[in-house]
């Protein structure tokens, strides 16, 4: 069975400095992984994805991801911190290969970034 | 614009009282899916449908129907709602066989099952 840990339910950080929200995976094969962001009373939004080849994934509004096979994770990274990047965070994985075709989730981890 | 669309957004019933959520995506998509959210759990998948007249379990699919005889339309149905179904339920949708693309949320419907 496949799974992803979040292991941080909270992170805060100050604005202007870098974040890092946590994920690690398991799954059967090679993976695909998801970053999604959810903001109060909305679904969630992608933000990147890792498929295949380079390890360092970039995305939408300066957010980055490193895959690392060996440590199974997928952290999600932005260089400096907005306000506006306060949202609950989720990591995703699905099997890269096969029939199967379900997705599974992480539990989530709160960002505030302080002012 | 692209979107998925879901109705009701909010919906309080009684144990007991079938009720459905409908669930329409304008893309086009072949797969899509269902999720409920709790906190501390994140999104857990209830079914997804790969395409027309085929769908499969996720999860956590005890309590609920699903259906899709049009591909732009996947309703979730609760034909007796139990208390623990009271969640924040999610449907999505993305293209082809749905392994690599990103899915397309809806903006979620709460339920309160009374």
């Amino acid at each position: 069975a496949q799974s992803v840990a979040q292991p941080e339910d909270q992170v805060n950080v100050a604005e202007g400095n870098p974040l890092t929200v946590k994920c690690t995976y398991s799954v059967s094969g090679n993976p695909y992984l998801f970053w999604y962001v959810q903001y109060p009373n909305r679904g969630l939004q992608f933000l990147l994805k890792y498929i295949t080849g380079d390890n360092l994934v970039k995305g939408s509004y300066g957010f980055e991801a490193e895959f690392n096979k060996s440590q199974t994770s997928f952290h999600l990274k932005k260089p400096s911190a907005l306000v506006s990047d306060s949202a609950l965070y989720f990591c995703a994985v699905r099997q890269g290969s096969g029939s199967a075709r379900q997705l599974t989730f992480g539990s989530g981890t709160q960002l505030t970034v302080l002012p | 614009e692209a979107q998925v669309t879901q109705n009701p957004r909010y919906l309080i019933t009684v144990t007991g009282k079938k009720l459905t959520v409908t669930c329409s995506q304008n893309m086009n998509h072949e797969y899509m899916s269902w999720y409920r959210q709790d906190p501390g759990l994140g999104l857990r998948q209830i079914y997804y449908s790969m395409n027309v007249e085929v769908t499969d379990k996720g999860d956590v699919p005890e309590g609920y129907k699903v259906s899709r005889k049009e591909k732009r339309n996947f309703p979730l149905i609760l034909e007796s709602p139990s208390p623990n179904q009271t969640s924040l339920y999610f449907c999505a949708s993305s293209p082809g066989g749905g392994s690599n693309q990103p899915q397309h949320f809806g903006d979620g419907t709460r339920l309160s099952i009374l």
